[in-house]
């Protein structure tokens, strides 16, 4: 089975472009989180996800950032008109429920996304 | 609302060597709590959990990590390191009933020398 796969790997985009980030999940899997690592730091939650649905997106910044999980295909997080502070690693995780504990997340590898 | 704090940065230790990587959270209400490792460039593998239970947990690789309700402790614990236990390991909490949302510390870096 494959388990979350996030493209692309690495990503560059200069000031003021447009970042996709694309985030499959494990099959079956209809839940989906976005977690952000700044250099240094650890995961910080973004947002979390079900089939076409937005549950909470409580850790998004307000502007230039958003989310979707459409009923077909993967989700995506599109950062507009990116900036420095953008850069970071990007990783994806899913689960095939929403409760925590008994059924934890599946990371994917990330995608690191450099701001020039 | 959740905290994590990893105090230690980095941990160095040669192999075959004991560990412990530190964990402390806060919480005003009962949580879960992981340890996850994170190899260069690539995502996170989960270690070991603790829901309920057992207070001594063990997970892969030979990892265990002791809950202490009292200190607010998740202490994870390896007896005899390997060269290859090199990685960045990651201690979070998760509200019971919260769903995935973790929040994670800052991370230890564990090197294995030899």
């Amino acid at each position: 089975n494959a388990g979350v796969m996030q493209n692309p790997r690495h990503l560059v985009r200069r000031r003021g472009q447009e970042a996709r980030l694309r985030c499959s999940p494990v099959k079956g899997h209809s839940h989906v989180y976005w977690y952000r690592q700044l250099p240094e730091e650890g995961l910080k939650f973004m947002v979390y996800l079900q089939k076409e649905n937005i549950i909470d997106e409580s850790g998004m910044p307000k502007e230039r950032f958003s989310a979707e999980f459409p009923k077909e295909g993967p989700s995506i997080l599109r950062i507009q008109q990116v900036v420095r502070g953008d850069s970071a690693a990007y990783f994806c995780a899913s689960s095939p429920t929403p409760q925590g504990g008994d059924s934890p997340l599946h990371f994917g590898n990330g995608t690191r996304l450099t701001v020039t | 609302a959740q905290s994590v704090t990893q105090l230690d940065s980095q941990v160095p230790v040669f192999e075959e060597a004991p560990v412990e990587l530190r964990c402390n959270y806060s919480s005003s209400v009962s949580v879960y709590l992981f340890w996850y490792v994170q190899y260069p460039n690539q995502g996170l593998q989960l270690l070991l959990k603790y829901l309920s239970g057992s207070t001594l947990v063990k997970g892969i690789n030979g990892f265990e990590a002791e809950f202490n309700k009292s200190q607010t402790s998740f202490h994870l614990r390896k007896p005899s390191v390997h060269i290859s236990d090199t990685a960045e390991y990651f201690c979070a909490v998760s509200r019971t009933g919260g769903g995935n949302k973790l929040t994670f510390g800052t991370g230890t870096q564990l090197k294995v020398e030899l």
